[in-house]
């Protein structure tokens, strides 16, 4: 399964909100009903961390600032407010099919 | 408090092995599923494997299949990637990861710091 995101990079106000795309190649939409797309950050210097897991579902600790949507193919990150601790790459990936695979990534910088 | 902790990076020649270990604490380690996941410099995140909570199912992304391989340890809550037939395009920064799902694949809930591979001549 192909993941495709975009933007290749997004440079935002702080308090302004972003947007990330992430579309696949083929539906993440198991039969149990859960959308198999994760969401994740690499903030520079930080290994990877968890931030939406099964297409909407805030990990323990992100704050609420953020949320993921969408449903098949097409899935969306919202941040509403940006803040400056969330510069960094964020990368989707579907865990529907193995092999695993992640999207490009997107680059968050602040303005 | 879970802890994955990597250790083995080093740098290699091309066609070189290298061992991978990750020792896992804070969490019943032989309940989940555990990934191997690298960073690769100016590419991203890529999948390399994952083996199941018993070491009974094991995969491999195309990119490394038959060249590496991905074991575990329960009684020493210890997780392995043996790495052979290494080539350049195998430099990459290499995390261990836990799988949230006990009996099959859903998503990384953690990860340890990485641990650092280069192949070069």
């Amino acid at each position: 399964i192909v993941m495709t995101q975009s933007p290749l990079s997004l440079s935002v106000t702080p308090g302004e909100p972003a947007s990330i795309s992430c579309r696949s190649s083929q539906s993440l939409l198991d039969t149990n009903g859960y959308n198999y797309l994760n969401w994740y950050l690499q903030k520079p210097g930080q290994s990877p961390q968890l931030l939406i897991y099964l297409g909407s579902n805030r990990a323990p600790g992100v704050p609420d600032r953020f949320s993921g949507s969408g449903s098949g193919t097409d899935f969306t990150l919202k941040i509403s407010r940006v803040e400056a601790e969330d510069v960094g790459v964020y990368y989707c990936m579907q865990a529907l099919q193995i092999a695993l695979t992640f999207g490009g990534g997107t680059k968050v910088e602040i303005k | 408090e879970v802890q994955l902790v990597e250790s083995g990076g080093l740098v290699v020649q091309p066609g070189g092995s290298l061992r991978l270990s990750c020792v896992a604490s804070g969490f019943s380690f032989d309940n989940y599923t555990m990934h191997w996941v690298r960073l690769i410099p100016g590419q991203g995140l890529e999948w390399v494997s994952l083996i199941s909570w018993n070491g009974g199912h094991t995969h491999y992304a195309d990119s490394v299949r038959g060249r590496f391989t991905i074991s575990r340890d329960n009684n020493k809550n210890s997780l392995h990637l043996q790495m052979d037939s290494l080539r350049t395009e195998d430099t990459a920064l290499y995390y261990c990861t836990k799988d949230a799902s006990r009996g099959a694949v859903a998503y990384f809930d953690h990860w340890g710091q990485g641990t650092q591979v280069t192949v070069s001549s």
